[in-house]
């Protein structure tokens, strides 16, 4: 089946800490990866995404790489700061078949001054 | 400007009585879910569509329907809503990924938080 998997949470860094949040996934096709980022009582944002093999999606200093022999996502930036503090979503998109998308449960990150 | 709207953003109502979720999308995305959020299991797909007429079970249909009749709206439709249904729900759309009939990326309504009690 189909399935994301990513590090549990909450996370809490010190400003201009350096980030990584794991993500890898299970997918039976071809999928395009995601990381979505909500910030309190909002909706969902792209923050961004990859969708093949070896591509880098990179937004405000996030990067994550979409590694197909690690079936990988991991999310990094090297310098946090306390407005990155927020909810963020591993997902996949299936590319050839239908509009499913699947998340991961969400890691909660809170960066204190 | 583009963007999903749902309505209501919070209702709180008891076991039984009907209710709908609407969502409307001005960006012509031929693909719209619903999705529900909970602590602890991220966000989970209820119902897709992929275009007008259109819709199918995503991971949690149980308890839920949609309707396509339009290509910018969506409504959520709990016909005798239960405890477990309390949740918050999003709406999202996005148009086809171009490699397939996959999907793009998704852009996401604010939310509306239900209650069942």
């Amino acid at each position: 089946g189909n399935s994301v998997t990513q590090m549990e949470g909450p996370v809490t860094l010190s400003e201009e800490a350096f980030l990584t949040i794991n993500c890898t996934y299970t997918a039976t096709g071809y999928p395009s990866l995601f990381w979505y980022v909500q910030y309190p009582g909002e909706g969902l944002q792209l923050l961004l995404k990859a969708t093949k093999a070896d591509d880098k999606g990179s937004n405000k200093g996030f990067e994550a790489t979409y590694r197909k022999e690690t079936t990988s996502f991991h999310l990094e930036k090297g310098s946090v700061q306390v407005s990155d503090s927020a909810v963020y979503f591993c997902a996949l998109a299936l590319t050839n078949t239908g509009n499913q998308f699947y998340f991961g449960t969400g890691t909660s990150l809170t960066v204190i001054p | 400007e583009a963007q999903v709207t749902q309505n209501p953003r919070y209702l709180i109502t008891v076991t039984g009585k009907k209710l709908t979720v609407t969502c409307s999308q001005n960006m012509n995305h031929e693909y719209m879910s619903w999705y529900r959020q909970d602590p602890g299991l991220g966000l989970r797909q209820i119902y897709y569509s992929m275009n007008v007429e259109v819709t199918d079970k995503g991971d949690v249909p149980e308890g839920y329907k949609v309707s396509r009749k339009e290509k910018r709206n969506f409504p959520l439709i709990l016909e005798s809503p239960s405890p477990n249904q309390t949740s918050l729900y999003f709406c999202a759309s996005s148009r086809p990924s171009g490699r397939g009939r996959g999907t793009d990326t998704q852009y996401f309504g604010p939310g509306t938080r239900l209650t069942v009690l």
